[in-house]
């Protein structure tokens, strides 16, 4: 199965500045690279995703940048706000496979 | 519109009773998920169905028992209730499987007393 790690596990930056999480992974056949944002008591949502014939992909203030060779795909945030505070999930996958194994979930802090 | 929806919202029940969970999807997808998220937060992929076929079945306690009426629905029963299940349990679904955008249910905060 896919092993999978996030890092940093706890993220706190300033409003404006830019954060990034990393994701990496073990399986080489992973073609799908998600990330997902929970909000506090809310459910998971994917904010963006990409998919590995692409090396990067930007909406608005968030983009996506994968490294297929290193096996690792990171999430950019900049500008960033207080809304952005949340847990981000990666949930990389080869899209055929039985298992499907999220990332732990970096929690990300926005303080004014 | 409720894109994925479950019940109950929040579930208080005493060790070794029987519950179930209730899932319903109204985006035609295919593939649904069960997930169950403990207290740090680990996010564990439980079970999938296609289409009412059993896809994927993690190591879970076999008094978990997903039931598939039609690819719509997805439901969870969960028998002799113990501590350990206490979590918050998400449904899901994509349109074409694993490889594909998973939306999520609001979840079901699971509370074994």
């Amino acid at each position: 199965g896919e092993n999978v790690e996030q890092h940093p596990s706890t993220l706190s930056v300033q409003e404006g500045d830019s954060a990034v999480i990393k994701c990496t992974y073990s399986d080489s056949a992973s073609n799908y690279f998600p990330w997902y944002k929970q909000e506090l008591g809310k459910r998971p949502q994917l904010i963006i995703d990409i998919r590995s014939n692409v090396g990067e992909k930007k909406d608005q203030r968030i983009a996506v940048t994968l490294n297929k060779t290193a096996k690792h795909f990171s999430l950019h945030i900049t500008e960033t706000q207080p809304e952005d505070s949340a847990v981000y999930f990666c949930a990389p996958n080869t899209g055929t496979a039985s298992k499907l194994t999220f990332g732990t979930g970096t929690r990300l802090q926005v303080t004014l | 519109d409720t894109a994925v929806s479950q019940t109950p919202k929040y579930l208080v029940t005493q060790m070794g009773n029987d519950k179930s969970i209730k899932c319903e999807q109204n985006l035609g997808h295919d593939t649904m998920y069960w997930y169950k998220q403990d207290s740090k937060k680990f996010l564990k992929i439980m079970f999938s169905y296609n289409n009412k076929e059993l896809i994927i079945n993690e190591t879970v306690p076999n008094r978990f028992s997903p039931k598939s009426p039609d690819k719509a629905h997805l439901n969870l029963h969960i028998n002799s209730l113990e501590l350990g299940d206490s979590a918050v349990y998400f449904c899901a679904s994509s349109r074409l499987g694993l490889g594909d955008t998973q939306y999520f249910g609001p979840g079901t905060r699971l509370t074994v007393l």
